[in-house]
C-alpha cells in the first residue's frame, strides 16, 4: 500500500530564511510525487509535481523539490521564504493506473517576520 | 489545467439532515474524486467517481452515508447523509489533469450542528 510521511508537523522560520519541508513515501512502483500548499480557509493549490525525467523539479512560487529514489525522498526546498508562504503544504503520491493520491498529514509553516 | 467550481463554500447543517456538494469541471474527466479533510488532518479519499457506473468507495466509506452521482463528463455531486457533528469537515472534489497532476476544487466547509 502506497504512504507519504511528513516527519515535521510544525515549522517556524524566520523570513528570508530557507525552508526545506520533508517528505518519505511508499510506493510499489515508479511513484508520481506531489507537493500542495493550503492557505487558510482555502483549497489546494498544485505547487509542482514529478512524473519522470529531471529529478530536480521547479514548481511555481520558487519552490523547488528533489526525488530521491534511493532514499524514498521528495523534499520541497525553497532559498527564501516570503511571509506568504505561510500556509499547510501536504506531500502525496500516487498517479499512473492507480488515479489515487495519498497524502501525508502536513507541515504548518509558520513564517516569522 | 481544469477549472473546477464547487459550491456550496461553506454551510452549517443541523444534525440528521443531508447535504448535497456539486462540483463543476470545465472540460470533460474521465474520473472525478472527493476527499474529506477533518480539522486539523490531512486529506482522505472516500471515493472515485466514473461516468456511468457506480462509484468506488474507499475503505471506511459507504454509499448509503456517502451517496455519489456522476451523470456525465463535467459534474459530480457528493451527498453527506443523516449528518452528525462528526461529519464536520471540509470536503473536496478533484481530477487528473491528463499529465498536469490532480487539481481540486476549493472545497465545502461543513459544520454539522
Amino acid at each position: 500500500a502506497q504512504s507519504v510521511t511528513q516527519p515535521d508537523i510544525h515549522i517556524t522560520v524566520s523570513e528570508g530564511a530557507s525552508l526545506e519541508l520533508r517528505c518519505n513515501y511508499s510506493y510499489g512502483a515508479t511513484p508520481y510525487l506531489f507537493w500542495y500548499v493550503q492557505s487558510p480557509g482555502q483549497g489546494l493549490q498544485l505547487l509542482l509535481k514529478y512524473f519522470s525525467g529531471d529529478t530536480l523539479v521547479q514548481g511555481i512560487k520558487g519552490f523547488e523539490a528533489e526525488f530521491k529514489r534511493s532514499q524514498s525522498s521528495f523534499n520541497l526546498r525553497k532559498p527564501s521564504v516570503h511571509w506568504s508562504d505561510a500556509a499547510e503544504y501536504f506531500c502525496a503520491v500516487g498517479g499512473g493506473s492507480n488515479y489515487k493520491l495519498t497524502f501525508g498529514k502536513g507541515t504548518l509553516l509558520t513564517v516569522n517576520p | 489545467s481544469a477549472v473546477i467550481s464547487q459550491k456550496p463554500s461553506r454551510d452549517i447543517c443541523q444534525r440528521g439532515t443531508s447535504l448535497t456538494i456539486q462540483c463543476q469541471v470545465d472540460s470533460q474527466v474521465t474520473m472525478m474524486f472527493w476527499y474529506r479533510q477533518q480539522p486539523g488532518q490531512s486529506l482522505t479519499l472516500i471515493a472515485t467517481a466514473n461516468q456511468g457506473s457506480e462509484a468506488t468507495y474507499e475503505s471506511g466509506f459507504v454509499i448509503d452515508k456517502f451517496p455519489i452521482s456522476r451523470p456525465n463528463l463535467t459534474f459530480s455531486t457528493l451527498t453527506v447523509s443523516n449528518m452528525s457533528p462528526e461529519d464536520s469537515s471540509i470536503y473536496l472534489c478533484s481530477v487528473e489533469g491528463q499529465g498536469d497532476g490532480y487539481t481540486f476544487g476549493s472545497g465545502t466547509r461543513l459544520t454539522v450542528v
